[in-house]
């Protein structure tokens, strides 16, 4: 157990709707990392927030959007859906020793 | 730039085999960080190690050691007497110091054949 919570599991949705992903980091970690593995793009980099503050942007679409609330968890919304969003979406959380651990994943079916 | 080169897209081995996973990185940062992570089937991201640019020790867990190598920008990972449970998706990524993102390779799947 990495100790980084994601919900949900699982979801599965329709074109043109929205989601929202849920992440906490571990107890102490100021730093949620969101990261999007799809069969064709292996683990691309969408968002780092540190401490509330986005911090780097990756090649996260417009459609996507985050933020990262007082009590440091962080939450992934997902609009206007398309088939080609379906896929595994990470968050992980950075300690101050630099390891970097992941959540267990929300795997996105978009139908 | 950061770029993680991981050449070797699948490898299947026979158990109790060893086997090495490469990892060729590029970075312009002359502090940084590298990481292995495993996937296995059940899909979640195993941290199993992390190195910093200045430390060029190599190191020993149980089977599993790590060849850190500067001067050829190689980190490459050796699984000895490999099982079953080894088999997954090896992932090696890269971040400079300061630095906000962790770049991956695109992985490495392998099969440990019984």
């Amino acid at each position: 157990d990495s100790g980084v919570t994601q919900t949900p599991k699982h979801l599965i949705t329709a074109t043109g709707q929205r989601v929202t992903l849920r992440c906490s980091p571990r107890s102490g970690d100021l730093s949620v990392y969101w990261y999007q593995q799809s069969l064709d793009q292996g683990l691309q980099f969408l968002i780092h927030y540190y401490n509330g503050e986005e911090r780097a942007k990756g090649n996260i679409l417009e459609r996507f959007s985050a933020q990262q609330f007082p009590d440091l968890h962080s939450e992934l919304n997902l609009s206007s859906l398309e088939l080609g969003d379906s896929a595994l979406y990470f968050c992980a959380s950075m300690g101050g020793t630099g390891e970097l651990f992941f959540g267990e994943g929300s795997r996105l079916t978009v139908l | 730039a950061q770029k993680v080169t991981q050449a070797q897209t699948e490898i299947s081995v026979v158990e109790k085999e060893d086997v090495t996973l490469d990892c060729v990185y590029e970075t312009r940062d002359t502090t940084y960080y590298l990481f292995w992570y495993k996937q296995p089937p059940s899909g979640e991201l195993v941290f199993l190690i992390r190195r910093n640019s200045f430390d060029e020790q190599n190191e020993i867990s149980g089977r599993y050691s790590w060849n850190f190598q500067k001067s050829t920008s190689s980190f490459n990972f050796t699984i000895t007497a490999s099982q079953v449970v080894d088999s997954a998706v090896y992932f090696c990524a890269l971040i400079g110091f300061g630095n906000e993102k962790l770049t991956f390779g695109t992985g490495t799947r392998l099969t440990i054949i019984p």
